[in-house]
C-alpha cells in the first residue's frame, strides 16, 4: 500500500522557516493536505489541495507538491507554530484509503 | 458555529463492542461525507472509516475491515461508529471528522471534533 514519509521532528528558531517534507512514489499527482496538532488538541487543517489555504489560516504558512515530495513551509516562525503536522491523501491504487503521514513534531528553539 | 461533539468513549474488556457517536450541529450535516480518525496514545493518526453523505459508499481501513461498522442518521445529526471484538491495539481517542466539500470524501478534512477516548483493557 501506499506509503507518506514525514521526519519525525523539525526545529527551527523564531522568526526563521521551517520546511516539512511529505515523501511518496509519485506525490506529485495526488492532492495533499496538511493538519496542524496542538497537544491535546484536534487536528486543524492548514493546507488543502497541495497549496490552497482555508480561511483563517496566515499566508505564512504555505504549500508545494512536486515529483515525489510535498512540503508544507512555515516562514517567520513562531512559539505558537509549535506543534505536530501531519500530511494526508487520498489512495485508491488497489483500494479507498485515507493515508496519513507519521507527522512531524515542529519544535520552536 | 459548526461543530462535531464525540461521545460513547470508556473503558471496556478486550473482546468487547463498543458505539461511538459524532452529533453534528451548525451545518447540513446530510450534505457531508463524514470520517472516523483515530490516534493512539503518543502515536499518529490513523485514518479508520468514511461514509458518503447519502450513505451509498462505506470504506475502512485494511485492518479494520468486519469489527467495525459506521453508519448516520441525518434526522438526529448523528454518525456511529460501530466497534466489535475490541483489542489492545483498538486504545485511542477516537475523532470524527467532516469532508471539505459537500458531497464528496477525498477533499481534506476541514472540521474535527474534540475526540472521544477508547481504552480497551485485558
Amino acid at each position: 500500500s501506499y506509503v507518506l514519509t514525514q521526519p519525525p521532528s523539525v526545529s527551527v528558531a523564531p522568526g526563521q522557516t521551517a520546511n516539512i517534507t511529505c515523501g511518496g512514489p509519485g506525490i506529485e499527482t495526488k492532492s495533499v493536505h496538511w493538519y496542524q496538532q496542538r497537544p491535546g488538541q484536534a487536528p486543524v487543517l492548514v493546507i488543502y489541495d497541495d497549496f490552497a489555504r482555508p480561511t483563517g489560516i496566515p499566508e505564512r504558512i504555505s504549500g508545494s507538491n512536486s515529483g515525489n515530495t510535498a512540503t508544507l513551509t512555515i516562514t517567520r516562525v513562531e512559539a505558537g507554530d509549535e506543534a505536530d503536522y501531519f500530511c494526508q491523501v487520498w489512495d485508491n491504487h488497489i483500494d479507498q484509503s485515507w493515508l496519513f503521514g507519521g507527522g512531524t513534531k515542529l519544535t520552536v528553539l | 458555529q459548526e461543530q462535531l461533539v464525540e461521545s460513547g468513549g470508556g473503558v471496556v474488556q478486550s473482546g468487547r463492542s463498543l458505539r461511538l457517536n459524532c452529533e453534528a450541529s451548525g451545518f447540513s450535516f446530510e450534505s457531508y461525507g463524514m470520517h472516523w480518525v483515530r490516534q493512539a496514545p503518543g502515536k499518529g493518526l490513523e485514518w479508520v472509516a468514511v461514509m458518503s453523505y447519502d450513505g451509498s459508499k462505506k470504506f475502512y481501513a485494511e485492518s479494520l475491515k468486519g469489527r467495525f461498522t459506521i453508519s448516520r442518521d441525518d434526522a438526529k445529526k448523528t454518525l456511529f461508529l460501530e466497534m466489535n471484538s475490541l483489542r489492545g491495539e483498538d486504545t485511542a481517542v477516537y475523532f470524527c471528522a467532516r469532508n471539505r466539500l459537500r458531497g464528496r470524501l477525498v477533499d481534506g478534512f476541514d472540521l474535527w471534533g474534540r475526540g472521544t477516548r477508547v481504552t480497551v483493557s485485558s
